[in-house]
């Protein structure tokens, strides 16, 4: 089961950031905090992923609490194209074999309006 | 980042036969990954398929109706094996870039009848 949890959905007004909550309160110390979208009929994009620290990429930004029981991922200025199913996952790295895993959750359906 | 393609991108199959899906990646990658998803459903993980060693399959997924192949580093493919409707799903492979980062290909749309 997903260890994860996201509100099913979310609107954004097109040009504002969209901030996507993500609860992860039985995270372990090494599991990373990961995101992807589904665009509508697309293979899952990957956006962003971190541990403890705050990330920031192109695309996105990762805010991640102290205690690490939850995140939030920002875009900054939404756009119609961002318009999609994100999913917040947790993941252990660095087991060879074992690694690799992504458990997918339900996600997140965020619809950018105009 | 890596590029990955998915063949066929859709077919429509009839009941009892069976489907093999290539998917060809633009690097050399340990780990590959297949899923499934349902319509209307997130994805869920069928195997993980390492150069060199045998699939290994999730719960609920089983050998003999998905048959996995990944003959180098570059390749696999997997196989829906005597389809049924509710094997018409969408079926996408990934891999493991050193990035810690996995990249998923188009999928394949497939539809039973």
């Amino acid at each position: 089961d997903a260890k994860t949890t996201q509100p099913p959905s979310m609107d954004c007004a097109e040009g504002r950031a969209a901030n996507l909550p993500c609860n992860h309160s039985t995270i372990s110390g090494n599991e990373y905090v990961y995101w992807y979208r589904q665009i509508h009929s697309q293979g899952p994009q990957y956006i962003i992923h971190g541990l403890k620290n705050n990330e920031t990429n192109e695309m996105a930004s990762l805010i991640i609490t102290e205690d690490r029981k939850s995140s939030t991922l920002i875009l900054p200025h939404a756009t119609l194209r961002d318009t999609a199913v994100y999913y917040c996952i947790v993941r252990v790295l660095g087991i060879y074999n074992q690694g690799g895993k992504l458990i997918f959750g339900q996600g997140t359906e965020l619809s950018v309006k105009p | 980042s890596a590029v990955i393609s998915q063949k066929p991108s859709r077919d429509i199959c009839q009941r009892g036969t069976s489907l093999t899906i290539q998917c060809q990646v633009d690097s050399q990658v340990t780990m590959m990954f297949w899923y499934r998803q349902q319509p209307g459903q997130s994805l869920t993980l069928i195997a993980t398929a390492n150069q060199g060693s045998e699939a290994t399959y999730e719960s609920g997924f089983v050998i003999d109706k998905f048959p996995i192949s990944r003959p180098n580093l570059t390749f696999s493919t997997l196989t829906v094996s005597n389809m049924s409707p509710e094997d018409s799903s969408i079926y996408l492979c990934s891999v493991e870039l050193p990035t810690d980062t996995q990249y998923f290909g188009p999928g394949t749309r497939l539809t039973v009848l």
